[in-house]
Order: structure tokens, then sequence, then C-alpha cells
């Protein structure tokens, strides 16, 4: 199983502006992930972030937009750029490994980040 | 990834039995069916996979009859804090999931 932690829990921001969501797991995994909630709505996926190599995006989704860092096997952030109020959300990153419930891989999500642009 | 239907809400009380079933008619050879637990503000936990046939752990079971073109979640004597979204899933690879709307549960005194 795997702990992940992000920062900040929530924020409220001015529109035009940035905001860097990390993303700390306590052990080292290769794929993480960043997910988008937006209020009521299902989780949709963002972006896969593989430690090593560039992003990969979703449709609809651009680096421009939000791009993505992978330092290590432990860390990551998401940045959402040049902020609207359709970008109001939560944030979720999540990790995939091997899980104590199951014999197979599967996905670990952090608390979110809850995102509100003015 | 196979596309997933299940019902929007269900509501329930402590102590009884909650089923909640997902249908997926094109589910692939290799597709696996997953099923998440999402309570508010917190995201998604990981609650059952399977197969085929039948698996139990501590938390629910998950019945799937042989064509698995359908699965049952069932949650056994629900408390006030199994009110959550339960979502299903459906893929060879658990690394890019696809949410569905997902059921919110809300089970009441």
């Amino acid at each position: 199983s795997a702990v992940i932690s992000q920062k900040p829990s929530r924020d409220i921001c001015q529109r035009g502006t940035s905001l860097t969501i990390q993303c700390q797991v306590d052990s080292q995994v290769t794929m993480m992930f960043w997910y988008r909630q937006q209020p009521g709505q299902s989780l949709t996926l963002i972006a896969t972030a593989n430690q090593g190599s560039e992003a990969t995006y979703e449709s609809g989704f651009v680096i421009d937009k939000f791009p993505i860092s992978r330092p290590n096997l432990t860390f990551s952030t998401l940045t959402v750029s040049n902020m609207s109020p359709e970008d109001s959300s939560i944030y979720l990153c999540s990790v995939y490994t091997k899980g104590k419930e199951t014999s197979t891989d599967t996905q670990y999500f952090g608390p979110g980040t809850r995102l509100t642009v003015l | 990834l196979a596309k997933t239907t299940q019902p929007i809400s269900m509501d329930s009380y402590e102590g009884q039995e909650v089923n909640i079933t997902c249908s997926h008619n094109n589910i692939a050879t290799n597709d696996y069916i997953t099923w998440y637990q999402q309570f508010p503000s917190q995201g998604p936990r990981f609650i059952i996979q399977g197969y085929k046939t039948k698996v139990t752990n501590e938390v629910a079971s998950l019945f799937i009859p042989a064509d698995r073109k359908s699965s049952t979640l069932s949650l056994p004597r629900v408390s006030l804090s199994d009110t959550a979204v339960y979502y299903c899933l459906v893929g060879e690879d658990d690394y890019k999931l696809s949410f569905g709307a997902g059921t919110t549960v809300t089970v009441r005194a």
C-alpha cells in the first residue's frame, strides 16, 4: 500500500494566476497519475507522470495548462496555469502499486486539493 | 475501456445489506472488475477486485456471473459510515482508470 499526501489541501486563487500542487508518496512508485474532479462530478484523468519521462496527457488536457514535474519516484507536482473559474475542482494524485488488499497492483489516491478560482 | 452502467443512487438503512449491480456488456477477456469507494472530501479507496465467480474480503463481496457482463458489489450490514459514492471500473490494467458517474449510497439510521 501507499500513503499519499498533497499540499495544499485547499486554496482560493484569483483568475489569471497559477497554483502548484504537490504530491508526496511514502514509498517509491513508478506510475503516478493526476485526476480532476469537478463539483458533483466523477474523476477525470488528466495525465500520467512517470519518473524519467515526459508526462502523458489525456484528451482535452495540455502541458501548457497543466505542466507536471516528476523529479523522483516519491514526488510529483501539477501546476494549474492561468486559472479561470472553470478550473475550480478537486485535484487528486494517485499511484499504482502493490496493495495489501489484493494480490494485484491497484491505485491509491491522495486526499485531494480543493481549488476555488474567483 | 469497457463502458459501465450502475444506478445513480441507492438508499438503505443501518444493518441492511446493500447490493449494487454494475452492467459491463462489452467486457473484454483480459478485463478485471474493480470497485472503489469515495467519501466526501477524500480520494477514492480500493474496495475489491475480481475476474470471475465470487471474491470476498473484510469489507465486501463481489459476485460475477459466468458471462461477466455484470457484477454485483455486496456490502453486508451497512452502517452510517458506509454512506459514499461507489464506482465500478472495468479494464485490463488498473493503472488507467476511467471513472463513471458512480452510485451514491445513502445509509440512514
